[in-house]
């Protein structure tokens, strides 16, 4: 079982729509979570971070954080072309180094 | 800030020649962290460094990766021998513990490295 599980994809929505992403984790240990977006041939960004149970929200974006359920979602209302990217969740154990998940690559069409 | 710098961009080398990547992290962060992606095994955790020493290199392949942090500005990865397995983009990143966490890590543009 990998550490940080996440599907491959491609997701694809509509411009406008909400994009809905999402991650499991195998260690009950893990204390932070994190949404790393990456751009074809760039280089990964932190964009939310998350650290209790619960949602968190930043503009357009919403994670959400399930402990009991070892599961960990992003959210993208208003989806824009923009958006289309790869979304790499990783995870902390309270150390000081991210477990990355291998990524979902969403796809946003007009 | 110019952020996390990696040189060179590209390289491209045959098999069984001597590759070194370069970082220079983000001025006045701690931590400095190497990464390799692949299609197949995504982002993974080579070595990272706290204050220039080693504390984790459990990801490092084998034998033919090193890694060094001579100074608190400047690391070096190297692959000798290198093979045609070895292809991938290497990523350097670093982070600060100014503010209580280690967290958020700020990437370099990464090294796309093609081995023949």
């Amino acid at each position: 079982q990998k550490e940080v599980e996440q599907n491959s994809g491609p997701l694809s929505v509509p411009e406008g729509a909400i994009a809905s992403l999402n991650c499991t984790y195998s260690d009950r240990g893990s204390q932070s979570f994190f949404w790393y977006r990456q751009y074809s041939g760039k280089s990964p960004e932190l964009i939310m971070s998350i650290y209790s149970n619960g949602d968190k929200e930043d503009g357009r974006f919403t994670a959400q954080l399930n402990k009991a359920s070892q599961y960990v979602s992003l959210l993208i209302r208003d989806s824009q072309p923009s958006d289309s990217a790869t979304y790499l969740c990783a995870v902390n154990k309270n150390t000081d180094k991210l477990i990355f998940g291998t990524g979902t690559r969403l796809q946003v069409f007009p | 800030d110019a952020g996390v710098i990696q040189s060179p961009r590209h390289e491209v080398t045959e098999m069984g020649q001597e590759v070194t990547l370069r970082c220079k992290p983000i001025s006045g962060h701690d931590y400095l962290f190497w990464y390799r992606q692949t299609m197949m095994r995504g982002l993974e955790l080579l070595i990272y460094f706290n204050n220039n020493v080693p504390i984790d290199d459990s990801g490092m392949p084998e034998d033919r990766f090193s890694a060094k942090m001579p100074n608190a500005s400047f690391s070096t990865l190297k692959i000798q021998p290198s093979e045609p397995r070895d292809s991938a983009v290497y990523f350097c990143a670093s982070s600060s513990t100014s503010g209580g966490a280690t967290d958020t890590q700020y990437f370099g543009p990464g090294t796309r490295l093609t081995v023949l």
